[in-house]
């Protein structure tokens, strides 16, 4: 089965630094790989995606994340961090589960506190 | 939340009482999802639903069940034989079949055992 691990439950960084979301990923086959943020009492909002092609994809809120084939990674990244990217991120992977139907299959969280 | 309303956004149950779900969507999506999330545990799925009238058993289904009579509806229900429902619940929908099939999702019922 796909799975993922987010070895981090929470990380700090400071308003204006450079953020990192670590994840990594064990697949049979291609990985196709997702990040999701959600705010507290919220459902999850869609960042970004790996299907294919190049290993830096870029997503919303000015997030990207890294692809890494031979550390089977895919680490979520922000240039510079902002107090409102504060959430909790989760990273996911596609499972096929018969029938041409596939399901996510999510990490347990990462929470992001950016301190002023 | 991407067009996607689940409802009550806060669900008080007694013991032993079935309480419903609602989820209902409007982005013409045949897939639907029942997640539950519960502290650092991640999302664990319960139910999916590909098209009408057909759903399927995800990893979680013990004590909870669904219906899809409609492309827009997909409501659960807690039942009593569900011993821990205390959770938030998450509601999802996606274009099946697609590699790209993002899911989008609701803004949760948070459910609470009294």
């Amino acid at each position: 089965a796909q799975s993922v691990a987010q070895p981090e439950d929470q990380v700090n960084v400071a308003e204006g630094n450079p953020l990192t979301v670590k994840c990594t990923y064990s697949v049979s086959g291609n990985p196709y790989l997702f990040w999701y943020v959600q705010y507290p009492n919220r459902g999850l909002q869609f960042l970004l995606k790996y299907i294919t092609g190049d290993n830096l994809v870029k997503g919303s809120y000015g997030f990207e994340a890294e692809f890494n084939k031979s550390q089977t990674s895919f680490h979520l990244k922000k240039p510079s961090a902002l107090v409102s990217d504060s959430a909790l991120y989760f990273c996911a992977v596609r499972d096929n589960i018969g029938s041409g139907f596939q399901k996510l299959v999510f990490g347990t969280g990462t929470r992001l506190l950016v301190s002023p | 939340d991407g067009g996607i309303t689940q409802s009550p956004k806060y669900l008080f149950r007694k013991e032993g009482q079935n309480v419903t779900l609602s989820c209902e969507q409007n982005l013409n999506h045949d897939a639907m999802y029942w997640y539950r999330q519960d502290p650092g545990q991640g999302l664990r799925l319960i139910y999916y639903s590909q098209i009408v009238n057909d759903f399927q058993k995800g990893d979680i289904a013990e004590g909870y069940s669904v219906s899809r009579e409609k492309k827009e509806s997909f409501p659960l229900t807690v039942t009593s034989a569900q011993k821990n429902p205390t959770a938030f619940y998450l509601c999802a929908s996606s274009r099946p079949g697609s590699l790209y099939n993002e899911q989008f999702f609701g803004p949760g019922t948070r459910l609470t055992v009294l």
